[in-house]
């Protein structure tokens, strides 16, 4: 993988149901992984960084997990709510603490 | 202790034109990137200042320059601009040598 790559591109998940998705990316000169997360017309929030493989980390109903060796990140929300609603982007950084984003994925959070 | 802040929220220019774009660092943060994000795409990384001086550089043509301020503020200038240079353009401070970096809302530029 050259690139950080995120799926699905968009989700629609009834309001209640849990759900996740995936972030991908090189695993040369890797250094961190960082979630974001971006509602409309609001400045990207940092949701997580992680740095060791197999690195979990938790904010309430959102968690994230990190392979470093194989190259992929999970985020995950529990009973999504629709405050929810937003698109999710994830980074990887190297030695040179500069971020190569993925394109995110656009979570619906449908009532 | 205030965000990021970044001035203005819109603006539209016209092909071959001159855009400055600016930015606030949250306080205390001395690094800052700016990064560009056309539509449907992530944020691309277009240069970090640190201390005043160019820290790193993405693969932007050098019609895109930048400047950092003694009070860590910054500013992006894009000459020359084209059609493709809209986008929303993002900065974000950081401390050094630090993984977090607090992003500001974004200028929405439109080039016609």
């Amino acid at each position: 993988i050259l690139n950080v790559e995120q799926s699905p591109q968009s989700l629609h998940v009834q309001e209640g149901d849990s759900t996740n998705f995936t972030c991908s990316f090189p695993s040369s000169n890797f250094y961190a992984l960082h979630w974001y997360r971006w509602e409309t017309a609001k400045s990207p929030e940092a949701l997580f960084v992680m740095t060791l493989n197999g690195d979990e980390k938790k904010k309430g109903r959102i968690s994230a997990t990190l392979n470093t060796k194989e190259g992929y990140s999970y985020l995950y929300i529990k009973g999504s709510q629709p405050e929810d609603s937003a698109t999710y982007l994830c980074a990887s950084s190297g030695s040179n603490y500069q971020l190569i984003w993925g394109a995110g994925t656009k979570l619906i959070i449908k009532p | 202790e205030t965000g990021v802040t970044q001035s203005p929220t819109h603006l539209i220019k016209t092909r071959g034109q001159q855009v400055t774009l600016r930015c606030s660092s949250q306080s205390g943060h001395n690094t800052v990137s700016w990064y560009q994000q056309a539509l449907g795409q992530g944020p691309q990384f277009i240069f970090q200042y640190y201390r005043e001086e160019e820290n790193g550089r993405g693969n932007f043509p050098p019609r895109f320059s930048g400047l950092q301020f003694p009070n860590y503020s910054s500013e992006l200038n894009v000459n020359a601009l084209e059609l493709d240079d809209s986008a929303l353009y993002l900065c974000a401070s950081s401390l050094p040598r630090t993984y977090e970096q607090y992003f500001g809302p974004g200028t929405r530029l439109t080039v016609t």
